[in-house]
């Protein structure tokens, strides 16, 4: 399995504050690295894919970089509404497709 | 717009076999770009990928689930469907279907399922 390993696995952050998530993978999984936002009591929603395009409808303030291992979803400015956990996935296996653990972001 | 809605029962007993079916609206589950996946989410815990199916009906099972899982398409009624073997408590979880684009990530996601094992 490719082991994919978010860090911090929480934070405290203020509205209007850059905000950067890291997202580690134990082997390449090229650019196939997806970013999804989840609140309490709802579906995840996606933010990136392709390690850094942004899903239509999704604020620009959101930006992914990396390849191979190393990602990194960074918010710009902090906004109300980006308070939630935020998960990393891969999409380079055939195999097995994995999650990290989630980055809770809140006030 | 595409919109997905699970279904099935919210309780299950251990060994038995969880059904849930996916519904798809706003696009169609055969000859599209899409394919089509299963995610689950145990209470207070991260995602986990169970398995997906193609538009042709390929389907890609997590191997940690793979003996117990099937994955399946009705283009009759644009649904898809999970059914989960030999349940334990350790199935547990919201379970949610999703559209899965060609690069593999979740775009579009049901309002998700929590099934709960127990006697």
């Amino acid at each position: 399995d490719i082991l994919m390993t978010q860090s911090p696995s929480s934070l405290s952050a203020s509205v209007g504050d850059r905000v950067t998530i890291t997202c580690r993978a134990s082997q390449t999984v090229s650019m196939f690295l997806n970013w999804y936002q989840q609140k309490p009591g709802r579906a995840p929603k996606l933010v990136i894919y392709g390690a850094s395009s942004l899903q239509s409808g999704v604020p620009s303030r959101f930006s992914g970089n990396g390849r191979g291992t190393n990602f990194t979803l960074t918010i710009s400015s902090l906004q109300p509404e980006d308070f939630a956990t935020y998960y990393c996935q891969q999409s380079y296996s055939t195999l097995k497709w994995t999650f990290g653990q989630g980055t809770k972001v809140d006030i | 717009q595409v919109q997905l809605q699970e279904s099935g029962p919210g309780l299950v007993k251990p060994s038995e076999t969880l059904s849930l079916t996916c519904t798809v609206s706003g696009a169609s589950i055969s000859g599209s770009d899409y394919h089509w996946g299963w995610i689950r989410q145990p209470p207070g815990k991260g995602l986990e990928w169970i398995g997906s199916v193609s538009d042709s009906g390929a389907t890609d099972y997590n191997p940690s689930l793979k003996s117990r899982l099937t994955i399946s398409e009705d283009t009759s009624k644009n649904q898809f469907s999970l059914n989960l073997s030999s349940l334990s408590a350790a199935d547990t979880a919201v379970y949610y279907c999703a559209s899965v684009t060609r690069v593999g990530a979740f775009d579009y996601w049901g309002q998700g399922i929590l099934v709960t094992v127990s006697s």
